[in-house]
């Protein structure tokens, strides 16, 4: 069974560009996640789909940052403008269900200069 | 609100047994996780408790005391591949399902 896929893998951009990430969650699991994860700290819950509905966001900066699952399979995380604070690894989750085991990609190291 | 406390970082022996605690508070609780994190990979699950007890999968065991708010995972026959950063990570069903991680322990093996 293949994997949680993201990508790019690296991204280095400048303050006050965009970026896009995608995800690719295993085959047939209805809900995915964005976290956040900052060098040693714990993940953080950006957003939540499940299928193609917002289940939480309430942690994620909507004056830049952006999700979508359209179809609900995969999904793109923008953000637009990037801040020095954005620098981080953007991990990608999902789940059969909203309540179970989280099964995460390879994650996005994100470097704002 | 929700708070989940872990030690920062743990140094223990091969061949050793370590046992890494979480304390949580969450007014709606309903299951523990555990993750282990290599450096530079994403995490993996490891075990969940939702009952109060010890859960054993192996050289890794975890346990729950919801009425005390904790946790442990017990790591025996330590390995060098152990070394990781161990996440504690708590179901709340406040408002809908959300899974609150810590910030993780750093453990080192050391031979």
């Amino acid at each position: 069974e293949a994997g949680v896929a993201q990508s790019p893998r690296y991204k280095i951009i400048e303050k006050r560009q965009s970026v896009a990430f995608w995800c690719n969650p295993i085959s047939g699991h209805a809900t995915l996640y964005w976290y956040q994860q900052i060098l040693g700290q714990g993940p953080k819950l950006l957003i939540q789909f499940q299928n193609n509905g917002v289940v939480d966001d309430s942690q994620l900066p909507k004056d830049r940052f952006s999700a979508e699952r359209l179809k609900g399979v995969d999904s793109t995380l923008k953000i637009q403008p990037a801040k020095l604070e954005d620098s981080a690894v953007y991990l990608c989750a999902s789940g059969q269900t909203g309540y179970g085991t989280q099964y995460f990609g390879p994650g996005t190291r994100l470097l704002v200069l | 609100g929700q708070n989940i406390d872990q030690p920062t970082e743990m140094t223990a022996t091969e061949g050793a047994i370590v046992q890494i605690n979480c304390t949580y508070q969450t007014s709606g609780f309903n299951g523990l996780f555990w993750y282990q994190q290599h450096a530079g990979e994403a995490p993996t699950f490891l075990s969940y408790n939702v009952l109060d007890g010890l859960e054993e999968k192996g050289r890794f065991s975890s346990f729950l005391s919801r009425s005390k708010g904790y946790s442990y995972l017990l790591l025996k026959e330590l390995q060098m591949k152990d070394s990781a950063s161990y996440l504690c990570a708590v179901r709340d069903d406040t408002g809908g399902f959300k899974t609150i991680f810590g910030a993780g322990t750093r453990l080192f093996v050391k031979a």
